[in-house]
């Protein structure tokens, strides 16, 4: 069964600073890969996706994500944080045939001035 | 492109109380998804939905609740007999065929709180 790790439950930046969200996944097949945001209380917002081709997609908001075979991972980036990306960060992986897609537990990022 | 839609947004309801959320989807998406998240965790999956047919169903969907999409445009989901473990927020998703892309998007959530 697919699965996805995202070992930081909470990070805390400065604003201004570099950004680096870990996730790591378990699947057989070639991973759909995805980074969604959430705000309190809110839906969740795709940030971006991996499904061939570039293993470095870039994604709205300033954000991008590195697809690593060998590593099982898909870590986002951001070279720089800003004040209103405080929120709580998913990494997800999809089924083959896209019919569900597994979430990992989140990981919540502050930012302070 | 009106997003996909969730009502209620919350709903407070006594213990042993059925409540129905419903979610319309974005026009013309024939795959629905309804997902559940509580505090701290991520979303899991509960069901979906392709046009009108169920195709998948969690482990995690027992009996109490039951989802349906009569038409293959909106859905209902049904918890019955509601119970303390079941506050949590539901999410519905949609996607369209392969070649409108694999993008899934989320409504709002409908928060479920248990008293």
């Amino acid at each position: 069964a697919q699965s996805v790790t995202q070992p930081d439950i909470h990070i805390t930046v400065s604003e201004g600073a570099s950004l680096e969200l870990r996730c790591n996944y378990s699947y057989g097949a070639t991973p759909y890969l995805f980074w969604y945001v959430q705000s309190p209380g809110q839906g969740l917002q795709l940030l971006l996706k991996y499904f061939s081709g570039d293993t470095l997609v870039q994604g709205i908001k300033g954000f991008e994500a590195e697809f690593k075979r060998s590593q099982s991972s898909f870590n986002l980036r951001k070279p720089s944080v800003h004040w209103s990306d405080a929120a709580e960060y998913f990494c997800a992986v999809g089924e083959g045939g896209y019919q569900k897609v597994t979430f990992g537990t989140g990981t919540k990022l502050q930012v302070i001035p | 492109d009106t997003g996909v839609s969730q009502n209620p947004r919350h709903k407070i309801t006594k213990r042993g109380q059925n409540v129905t959320f419903r979610c319309d989807p974005i026009s013309e998406h024939n795959r629905l998804y309804w997902y559940r998240q509580t505090l701290g965790q991520g979303p899991e999956f509960l069901t979906y939905f392709q046009n009108e047919a169920q195709l998948e169903k969690s482990r995690l969907l027992s009996d109490r609740f039951s989802a349906e999409r009569p038409k293959g445009s909106f859905s209902t989901l049904e918890i019955q007999r509601t119970e303390q473990g079941d506050s949590a927020m539901y999410l519905c998703a949609s996607r369209g065929t392969f070649n409108s892309g694999n993008t899934i998007y989320f409504g709002e959530g409908s928060w479920l709180t248990v008293v």
